[in-house]
């Protein structure tokens, strides 16, 4: 079973500030990952698939890198609106299996 | 544009059956996409339940398979999760949503809003 390992468990930046985000997976994944943003009491978003694609309406400041095991989110110039909780997420085809990460949560300094 | 909602009760009792019902609009369920649940306890991160195509085929998370059904209703364009036997650690906001992608590259949109589900006597 593939672990995705999130870090750091909380980062707390101002805004303007650049963000840096690590998903790192316990094998390799190909460039088969995704993120979602997800605010107190909302559903997650899609922000990035296939690590660096990013979803429709998805602002330019948010971009995705990496492949293999390891996997970065950045946010270029943080916004009031991005402070939330981000998740990666990988889904294995044998057994058919998704995984999340345990989540990192952006915080306003 | 697909939206999804998801409907049933806020409360189940130790031992029972949560069911749940996830309402697809703006779309066809019988378009080329595996629907999921997921769910998500109070404070919590993320845990996938299991998904359904509209053929009927389903996948489940191995942890909860021995509980979980999920079915479609393609008439109502429709479908549903019934997770049996629930205790405590079944409280949690679930979700459904749309998979999208193929092969090994899949991830999830859109979302429904979510549905809190208690499970208390």
């Amino acid at each position: 079973e593939i672990v995705l390992t999130q870090s750091p468990a909380t980062l707390s930046l101002s805004p303007g500030e650049r963000a840096t985000l690590s998903c790192r997976a316990s094998q390799s994944v190909s460039s088969y990952l995704a993120w979602y943003q997800q605010k107190p009491g909302q559903a997650p978003r899609l922000l990035i698939y296939d690590a660096s694609n990013r979803a429709t309406g998805i602002p330019a400041r948010f971009s995705g890198s990496g492949s293999g095991t390891d996997f970065t989110l950045t946010i270029s110039s943080l916004e009031p609106e991005d402070f939330a909780v981000y998740y990666c997420q990988q889904r294995s085809n044998w057994p058919p299996k998704y995984t999340f990460g345990q989540g990192t949560k952006l915080e306003i300094k | 544009q697909v939206q999804l909602q998801e409907s049933g009760p806020g409360l189940v009792k130790p031992s029972g059956t949560l069911s749940l019902t996830c309402a697809v609009s703006g779309g066809s369920i019988s378009s080329s996409n595996w629907w999921s649940w997921v769910r998500q306890p109070p404070g919590k991160g993320l845990e996938w339940i299991g998904e359904i195509y509209h053929s009927g085929s389903t996948n489940y998370n191995p942890s909860l398979k021995s509980r979980v059904t999920i079915s479609v209703d393609k008439s109502k364009n429709q479908f549903s999760l019934k997770l049996s036997s629930v205790t405590a650690a079944d409280t949690a906001v679930y979700y459904c949503a749309r998979g999208r992608g193929g092969g090994s590259s899949n991830w999830f949109d859109p979302w429904g809003q979510g549905t809190l589900v208690t499970v208390s006597s």
